[in-house]
């Protein structure tokens, strides 16, 4: 079985602050592997996802991910911090080639940017 | 397109009463699925659809709870005789599934809140 581990349920930084989420996964065989941003009373938006093609992987809003797979680790990443990125912040897991794609989250981070 | 809608966005009712949610998908997308999220957790998977085929089940699945997509389009949610356990955000996806990495992709509704007096 897949899952993933969000180390930090709760991340303050400062604006204009590096911002760091850590994702790690655990899979007999490397997945596919996700990040979502959920706004409060909203639905998940796919922030960046990890396909096997590139391991670093850029997604929108400034966030990029690093696929690292001898610490089986995803970790998201943004230079700068703005208030618009507070938010909850979700890795996830996903087979390859089966199990219908459906995702495994983790429990999620709550990033907070302060002034 | 509008992506993906769910109705009602919020639902209160008492223990013991039936309750129904729709999810509308993205028109072309043949993929459907339903994921749970309480409080303080991340989403978990309940079912999914392919067309009009219920492929998985999740144990989380109870026998209260059923799931259809009669036409391959849009989908419902039904949860009878609720518990307070059941108050949670069920979320519903969609995407592409025929097959290639650039499809697997889900959008996400907003989401139905529901809370089980």
């Amino acid at each position: 079985a897949q899952s993933v581990t969000q180390l930090g349920s709760h991340v303050s930084v400062s604006e204009g602050a590096l911002v760091l989420l850590r994702c790690n996964y655990s899979s007999s065989v490397p997945p596919y592997l996700f990040w979502y941003v959920q706004y409060p009373n909203q639905g998940l938006q796919l922030l960046l996802k990890y396909t096997s093609a590139a391991t670093l992987v850029k997604g929108i809003n400034g966030f990029e991910a690093e696929f690292k797979k001898s610490e089986t680790s995803f970790h998201l990443t943004k230079p700068s911090a703005h208030m618009s990125d507070a938010a909850e912040y979700f890795c996830a897991v996903s087979p390859i080639g089966g199990g219908g794609n459906k995702l495994t989250f983790g429990t999620g981070t709550q990033l907070k940017v302060e002034l | 397109d509008t992506g993906v809608s769910q109705d009602p966005r919020h639902k209160i009712t008492k223990r013991g009463q039936n309750v129904t949610f729709r999810c509308d998908p993205i028109s072309e997308h043949n993929r459907l699925y339903w994921y749970r999220q309480t409080l303080g957790q991340g989403p978990e998977f309940l079912t999914y659809f392919q067309n009009e085929a219920q492929l998985e089940k999740s144990r989380l699945l109870s026998d209260r709870f059923s799931a259809e997509r009669p036409k391959g389009s849009f989908s419902t949610l039904e949860i009878q005789r609720t518990e307070q356990g059941d108050s949670a955000m069920y979320l519903c996806a969609s995407s592409l599934g025929s097959g290639g990495v650039g499809l697997n992709e889900q959008f996400f509704g907003p989401g139905t809140r529901l809370t089980v007096l």
